[in-house]
């Protein structure tokens, strides 16, 4: 059975501070993940997937398969960036498993002035 | 582009009822998914619908079933329900299966069973 694990349900550090989401994975095979972020009053979205190692609003994640961890980074933390955050995993290979994402519980990201 | 949208947005029924949600994909989508949230839980999975047919179920029993018509639209279905089927239910669709793996979420129909 696959399962995401944010042990952090709320977080919050001041603007300027670097900020660390943490998420670990159990999955056997070789899975997919992704952090989806919720702003308030607005539908859960796409904020990055390990696949395309890239850099969203100077959010970045590693996916670290020897800790099985997938953290959300950035260094630099702006108010904008409260928000929920969700890290889930998709099990690799597509078709049948394709739209079936596994969700962490969720942390509460607070960025005070 | 027109985004995800559900109906209803909000819902109150009693115990024993039956639901019906319903959730128009995003333009050019062919992909439906749905998951429950429940209060300070993180989505869960219900079932995908591609092509009409059923493929991929999460850990939900019969009762919930689903619906996909050939515009991509789909419905949810909760037969009997329960005081633990109150939720707030997201419908998600994506392009092609196979593709890059962005779910695209509607605003959800939160539903509380009394």
């Amino acid at each position: 059975a696959q399962r995401v694990t944010q042990p952090e349900k709320l977080l919050s550090v001041f603007k300027g501070a670097p900020v660390e989401l943490k998420c670990n994975y159990s999955y056997s095979g070789s899975p997919e993940l992704f952090w989806y972020v919720q702003y308030s009053r607005q539908r859960l979205q796409l904020l990055l997937r390990h696949i395309s190692r890239e850099s969203i609003k100077g959010f970045t994640a590693d996916l670290n398969k020897g800790e099985t961890s997938f953290h959300l980074k950035k260094p630099f933390a702006q108010e904008e960036d409260s928000a929920m955050y969700y890290c889930a995993l998709r099990s690799g290979g597509g078709g049948t498993s394709y739209g079936k994402l596994t969700f962490g519980q969720g942390t509460i990201l607070t960025v005070h002035p | 582009e027109t985004g995800v949208t559900q109906s209803p947005t909000h819902l109150i029924k009693t115990r024993g009822q039956q639901v019906t949600l319903r959730c128009s994909s995003q333009s050019g989508h062919n992909t439906v998914s749905w998951y429950q949230q429940a209060l300070g839980q993180g989505p869960q999975f219900i079932f995908q619908y591609y092509r009409e047919e059923e493929n991929g179920r999460g850990n939900f029993p019969p009762r919930f079933s689903g619906l996909q018509f050939p515009n991509y639209s789909s419905e949810l279905n909760v037969n009997a329900l329960e005081l633990d089927d109150s939720a707030l239910y997201l419908c998600a669709s994506s392009p092609l299966a196979g593709g890059p793996g962005e779910l695209f979420f509607g605003e959800g129909s939160r539903l509380t069973v009394l």
